[in-house]
């Protein structure tokens, strides 16, 4: 893997509770994404980050926020966990705005029962 | 409507096959296409990449893309065991953030 890690990688939680994942990356890439992926749907963008401090809503990020102190980590928090975030989430990277190839972590496992 | 179709599958195929996947798409602003491969609980990791319309290979894979049809497949010759896998396309309508992705087809290619 292209130096992405994922904390936790299985979680369980209870419906309410704060979450929070972390995506810690050893390349110094700029570009860093967090999507979910949940059968029937694919891979689904939540928020992404272009530089420090600096990030962007996806396509389902109700629920979600993010936060990047440091080039290498960009965290996920569910504020209120619920059940209809029970997924399996993805950090990726990618060098610059133009380059194509993400890079995509091992996933976390997350359930709120 | 989803802006990417990608039939989901199982596909079975026995060793050695030709393999067809193929996705559908409605943005006509789509020019970045790509195939990701994802083992089970791994992450997907990219196998092709094409711009526009046109072919490319890379040893057994073979990715086209028709943009008049608005439709992209990706070919596997000779498969293997180890092609067991979920396929994902994904598309953007420029070399930026936003990726769209298909919802994956599951391969097996059994023995």
């Amino acid at each position: 893997d292209a130096g992405i890690t994922q904390s936790p990688r299985h979680k369980v939680t209870e419906t309410g509770t704060p979450v929070t994942l972390r995506c810690h990356q050893t390349e110094n890439h700029r570009y860093m994404y967090w999507y979910r992926q949940d059968p029937g749907h694919g891979l689904r963008l939540i928020h992404y980050s272009y530089g420090v401090k600096d990030t962007d809503k996806g396509e389902v990020s109700d629920g979600y926020s993010v936060s990047r102190s440091k080039t290498e980590d960009f965290l996920l928090t569910l504020e209120s966990a619920t059940s209809s975030q029970t997924s399996v989430y993805f950090c990726a990277i990618k060098r610059d705005r133009l380059n194509t190839e993400a890079f995509f972590g091992q996933g976390t496992r997350l359930t709120v029962v | 409507q989803k802006e990417v179709e990608q039939d989901p599958g199982p596909l079975s195929v026995p060793e050695g096959a030709i393999v067809s996947l193929n996705c559908t798409y409605s943005n006509s602003a789509f020019q970045y296409f790509m195939w990701y491969r994802q083992y089970s609980r791994k992450g997907p990791e990219l196998l092709m990449y094409t711009y526009s319309s046109g072919n490319k290979e890379d040893g057994r894979f073979t990715a086209q893309v028709d943009k008049s049809s608005k439709y992209i497949s990706l070919f596997i010759r000779d498969s293997q065991p180890s092609d067991s896998a979920t396929y994902l396309c994904a598309m953007s309508a420029g070399g930026g953030n936003k990726l769209t992705f298909g919802t994956g087809t599951q391969l097996k290619v059994e023995l």
